[in-house]
């Protein structure tokens, strides 16, 4: 079966701007999570969506937001770029009642702000 | 407040040359310790989970293993495919997100 999408693969920004990110879970999984990976951070939690519920949010200013819709498509908006949001935005999917073991990353959106 | 940290940052080997990773880490309840391995342009893909002190997990050249403070994913034998970025994360109770560390940066060379 397919894997988890994200659209768009990269993306190009000035500081100011607002963006948005699509995340396609794999058939079936309902969990979303987010997490955005930077060389000296590393992978950092953002949020996680259950059922169109946020369940789970990292520390991220609210500038970083998530929504979830009935098909279980997930998309997360960052508004007023500033130029260290440029990062790579994974998203993830796991399947109803599985653990973080049955969790699936996607290629992820590389987004740069200049 | 919880954390992870991963040693060394990068580790270069010959092939056949063996060696471990350590991820250490500090949790106020361990749940579970992911491994991930990551390639270039590409999410982390799931390698193993461990639950308890003691327990090991093995696939192909990859051997994980965990204490009470830290977890060692040892390479035996590593072949240039193995070159990769290692992950590894906790779970803490009560919680379904993941604590990542930085990663080990593998390569190995023919």
């Amino acid at each position: 079966k397919a894997g988890v999408t994200q659209t768009p693969r990269y993306l190009i920004k000035t500081r100011g701007q607002q963006v948005t990110l699509s995340c396609s879970p794999i058939s079936g999984h309902r969990s979303v999570s987010w997490y955005q990976q930077t060389p000296g951070q590393g992978l950092q939690f953002l949020f996680e969506y259950f059922s169109e519920t946020q369940r789970n949010k990292g520390n991220f200013p609210g500038r970083f937001s998530g929504r979830q819709f009935s098909n279980s498509r997930s998309e997360m908006n960052v508004s007023t770029l500033e130029l260290g949001d440029s990062a790579l935005y994974l998203c993830a999917s796991s399947s109803p009642g599985g653990g973080l073991e049955t969790q699936y990353f996607g290629p992820g959106t590389r987004l740069l702000v200049l | 407040e919880d954390q992870v940290t991963q040693s060394p940052e990068a580790l270069r080997l010959q092939e056949g040359e063996s060696s471990s990773l350590n991820c250490s880490y500090t949790v106020s309840g361990l749940r579970g310790l992911f491994w991930y391995r990551q390639d270039p342009g590409k999410g982390p893909e799931f390698l193993f989970t461990l639950y308890s002190a003691g327990e090991e997990k093995e696939k192909e050249r990859l051997k994980a293993t965990l204490t009470k403070k830290e977890s060692f994913l040892h390479i035996t034998a590593p072949k240039p495919e193995d070159s990769a970025t290692y992950l590894c994360a906790v779970q803490a109770d009560n919680t379904d997100k993941l604590i990542f560390g930085t990663g080990t940066r593998l390569q190995v060379f023919p």
